[in-house]
């Protein structure tokens, strides 16, 4: 059963840049049967989609962080990762992981367990 | 971009009665709609895709309706396990979520 975890820092200073992977285990980033995306949800609040990859490395992002975000792949750890630059405390969020399944655009199942990121000096 | 609005923000419910959660899209979303349960300190778990689709480990007493901009998700009998925050995501387009609901004991 496919599982996903994601790690990085927990703590980010203002106009730095947030790093985040995700690691699989039980399945292949490689398969062509699905998209991987990230997703943030600021304490309290509601979900946001951030952005997702395919395992070619094509990207889809939210267009309000477009600017701001790069999503990579890395075939040969079945890890993806995310980069957000210029963070403020805005971007204080837990962050999560997911699959997508049907193409760049759909639902996301399963989830990371998520990863608190705190934007502070 | 498309905006998905859930009402109400927080529903009182008590166990073994029926609970009705409303989504609204600002534009059609055909249905490319899915609803997802989130407990206190988990993540989301994928409920419904499709509008009316339930995934795997729910039980028949959820259920999604609707198409194009109104959405619904019945939850026919509440047990103590369902109390929580539900949330609908639209995928016809890029991604975008309500604002959710709170399921709470009344």
């Amino acid at each position: 059963q496919l599982q996903l975890q994601e790690s990085g820092p927990g703590l980010v200073k203002p106009s730095e840049t947030l790093s985040l992977t995700c690691t699989l285990s039980g399945g292949s980033i490689s398969s062509s049967s699905y998209y991987w995306g990230w997703i943030r949800q600021p304490p309290g609040k509601g979900l946001e989609w951030i952005g997702t990859v395919y395992y070619t490395g094509d990207i889809y992002c939210n267009p309000s962080l477009k600017s701001r975000v790069t999503i990579s792949v890395d075939t040969s750890k079945d890890q993806f990762s995310l980069e957000l630059t210029s963070v403020t405390a805005a971007d204080t969020a837990v962050y999560y992981c997911a699959r997508t399944e049907s193409g760049r655009y759909s639902w996301f199942d399963p989830w990371g367990q998520g990863t608190l990121v705190t934007v502070s000096s | 971009e498309i905006v998905m609005t859930q009402s109400p923000a927080t529903l009182s419910v008590s166990p073994g009665e029926r609970a009705t959660l409303s989504c609204r899209a600002s534009q059609s979303v055909s249905s490319n709609l899915a609803w997802y349960q989130q407990k206190p300190g988990q993540a989301p778990r994928l409920l419904i895709y499709g509008a009316s689709t339930r995934a795997t480990g729910f039980p028949a007493r959820f259920s999604g309706s609707g198409s194009g901009t109104d959405f619904t998700l019945t939850i026919s009998s509440l047990q103590s396990e369902d109390f929580a925050v539900y949330y609908c995501q639209q995928y016809n387009n890029w991604p975008s979520f309500g604002g959710g609901t709170k399921v709470e004991i009344k």
